[in-house]
C-alpha cells in the first residue's frame, strides 16, 4: 500500500480548473513531485519543489502544499491533459522513494 | 540530453531470476549527486519503487522486495542493473529505470524528483 494517498479518479470540464491532491505524513518534510503518465508512455515530471516546472511543461500546471497535503492544479485543463497523475516523495526515514496510488484525470 | 534505455528478456519463467540493464547516455552514472533506480508498473496498476543506488555505493530497496532484489552499477559501461530473484506472476510489469535528484530547499524541506526516465520494458513471468 502507498504511504501517499491520492483519489483514484477526478474529472474536469474542458477549460476549467482541477486540483489533484496527495496526502501523507512525509509531506510535512518533503515537497511532493508530480508526474503525468499517458497510456504506453513513461511518467513525465511536471511539478517539483514548492512550485517548479521543468522546461517544456505548460504554466497551467502548478503545485502547492499545506501540512500533510500536496496539490497539483491544472488551470484551464486541455484535452491533452487527460492522463494518470502520480505524486512522489521520500518516506519518513528518508531512505525510500514512495509514490501515491495515482489519479486518473478525465477531461470532459 | 540524458537518455536512459532499459533492455533485457521480455519473458522470464516463474522461480527464475529477472535481469535488466539500463544504459545511460548523455551523462555519467558516476555523478555524485544523483540516485539511480528502478520502478515498476504492473499492467493497469500504479507505480511501485523497487530500489536505487547512490554514487557512494549505498543501495536502498523497497522493504517488500528487499529479500529478492539486487541493484548495481557498472561505471565502465555507464549502466545500471536489476536482478529480481524467484519471480512469480505478480512480478509481471513494465520496468522503468530513472534518475532521482534529492534537493534541500531554503525552508528546510526536502524534495525527491525523478527527472529522467527510460521508456520502460515489459517483463512477463510465465508459469
Amino acid at each position: 500500500s502507498s504511504e501517499l494517498t491520492q483519489d483514484p479518479a477526478v474529472s474536469v470540464a474542458l477549460g476549467q480548473t482541477v486540483r489533484i491532491t496527495c496526502q501523507g505524513d512525509s509531506l510535512r518534510s518533503y515537497y511532493a513531485s508530480w508526474y503525468q503518465q499517458k497510456p504506453g508512455q513513461a511518467p513525465v515530471l511536471v511539478i517539483y519543489g514548492k512550485n517548479n516546472r521543468p522546461s517544456g511543461i505548460p504554466d497551467r500546471f502548478s503545485g502547492s502544499s499545506s501540512g500533510n497535503t500536496a496539490s497539483l492544479t491544472i488551470t484551464g485543463a486541455q484535452a491533452e491533459d487527460e492522463a494518470d497523475y502520480y505524486c512522489n516523495s521520500r518516506d519518513n526515514s528518508g531512505n525510500h522513494v514512495v509514490f501515491g496510488g495515482g489519479t486518473k484525470l478525465t477531461v470532459l | 540530453q540524458l537518455q536512459l534505455q532499459e533492455s533485457g528478456p521480455g519473458l522470464v519463467k516463474a522461480s527464475e531470476t529477472l535481469s535488466l540493464t539500463c544504459s545511460v547516455s548523455g551523462g555519467s552514472i558516476s555523478s555524485s549527486t544523483y540516485y539511480w533506480g528502478w520502478i515498476r508498473q504492473p499492467p493497469g496498476k500504479g507505480l511501485e519503487w523497487i530500489g536505487n543506488t547512490y554514487s557512494s555505493g549505498s543501495t536502498y530497496y523497497n522493504p517488500s522486495l528487499k529479500s529478492r532484489v539486487t541493484i548495481s552499477v557498472d561505471t565502465s559501461k555507464n549502466q545500471l542493473s536489476l536482478k529480481l530473484r524467484s519471480v512469480t506472476a505478480a512480478d509481471t510489469a513494465v520496468y522503468f529505470c530513472a534518475r532521482e535528484d534529492v534537493l534541500r530547499y531554503f525552508d528546510g524541506s526536502w524534495g525527491s524528483l525523478l527527472d529522467y526516465w527510460g521508456q520502460g520494458t515489459l517483463v512477463t513471468v510465465s508459469s
